[in-house]
Order: C-alpha cells, then structure tokens, then sequence
C-alpha cells in the first residue's frame, strides 16, 4: 500500500527555536495534503490543508504565522513550528489522499512528537 | 457538516473476549467511512474501510465493521481479543466524492486488555 513518511519522529527544541516537520508521499502524488495536531489522550485535530503550489488553509484558531506550511511539490509537505514555545508541545501527524482518484483512503505518516523545552 | 461519534472513551475486555467499538457519523450522504488504529507513539494504521457493496467489512487483525446505515452507525467487532489488540481506536468519516477533503476523526475510544 501507499505510504506517508513523516521525518522526524521525536525532535526536542529550545524555546524560541523553530522546527521543520517533513511529510513526503513516497509512491503516489498528493496535490493536498493535511497536517493535524493530537493532544495526549485526544484525538486528532486538523490544523490545516496543504495544497501544493498555492497557501494553505488553515483551520479555525491556528496560528498561519507560527505554523507556516509549504507543499512545493506533489510529494512533499512541511510544517514548521516557529519561535516555538512549551504549549507547541505536542504530537503531529500528516496525512495524504492520493490525488485525482474518489473513494481514496487516508494515509498518515507516523507523527513527530515535538517537545520544547 | 461531517461529525463522528464514539460514545465510548474507555473499554476495558478480558482476552478472549469479544469485542464491539461504536461509531456513529453524520454525512448527508453515504460517506466514506474508517477505522484507524493507534499505538502509543505511534502513527494511525487503516484497519478496514468501507464505501460501496457489502455492509459487512473485513479489515485486518481480525477486525471486521457492519455499516448500518438506517442507524447511521459503523461499529467495529473482533470476536476474540488479543493483548496486543490495547490501543486506540479512532471511527473517521470522510467524503468519498473529493480526494482533497481531510478525514474528520471521532475522539476515539481506548482499548484495555486484561488477563
């Protein structure tokens, strides 16, 4: 089946610094792709849609100028968090539906736990 | 608007036991419908999927989900439980006619296993 990598899957940062959070399709194209963010013990909150070569959309009450979001390519998203402080903490996961085709399923890479310290 | 419900936050089963995840969605049409699984840490894993065709839906793992839709409802079974099925469980809705719409996700139901 289709696969969604996300890299990296833990990374621990300062506070103030920013971290970029890649997601690339390996063996199919997404022209969009969806970066959702989870909570410990909740579920998963989409956050934005990623829509190669054009802005992002962004979801109610998320921050487009601390996550900024950049899909150059039919492969490949990032989200970087930036100036990122402890209450960015948290577990983030993208997701990518195989473009041009219906009754396509999600694919979801295995998430970046993101810890600032 | 899309939503999905799972009544139940927390399922606690013996192993060997049967078990039954509820999901209940609102779509105004025939939606797409999942069931993810998630480990701690860990990414979500597609457990089976339904869109068209037989209402009973094999997955992987044993798992299987009757979507049912004068109860607007798509819950999962497994007839025996193993431990290592403890995990999180999340129901997703999605729209089957746009593949560049997001899946909206229920807020999951978590898994115990005991002995």
């Amino acid at each position: 089946g289709a696969v969604v990598s996300q890299h990296p899957s833990r990374v621990i940062c300062k506070s103030g610094t920013s971290v970029k959070i890649e997601c690339r399709s390996l063996d199919f194209q997404a022209t969009t792709m969806f970066w959702y963010r989870q909570f410990p013990k909740q579920s998963l909150m989409l956050m934005a849609t990623s829509n190669e070569g054009s802005k992002a959309t962004y979801e109610q009450g998320v921050e487009k100028d601390k996550f900024l979001i950049n899909h150059a390519s039919l492969t490949l998203s990032t989200l970087t968090v930036t100036s990122a402080h402890p209450e960015d903490s948290s577990f983030y996961i993208c997701s990518a539906r195989e473009s041009g085709g219906l009754y396509t399923e999600a694919f979801f890479g295995q998430g970046t736990r993101l810890t600032v310290v | 608007a899309q939503s999905v419900t799972q009544p139940d936050i927390h399922i606690t089963v013996s192993e060997g036991a049967s078990l039954e995840l509820r999901c209940n969605y609102s779509y105004g049409a025939t939606p797409y419908l999942f069931w993810y699984v998630q480990s701690p840490g860990q990414g979500l894993q597609l457990l089976l999927k339904y869109f068209s065709g037989d209402t009973l839906v094999q997955g992987i793992k044993g798992f299987e989900a009757e979507f049912k839709r004068s109860q607007s409802s798509f819950n999962l079974r497994k007839p025996s439980v193993h431990w290592s099925d403890a995990a999180e469980y999340f129901c997703a809705v999605g729209a089957p006619e746009s593949g560049n719409t997001p899946l909206v996700f229920g807020k999951g139901t978590r898994l115990s296993v005991i002995a």
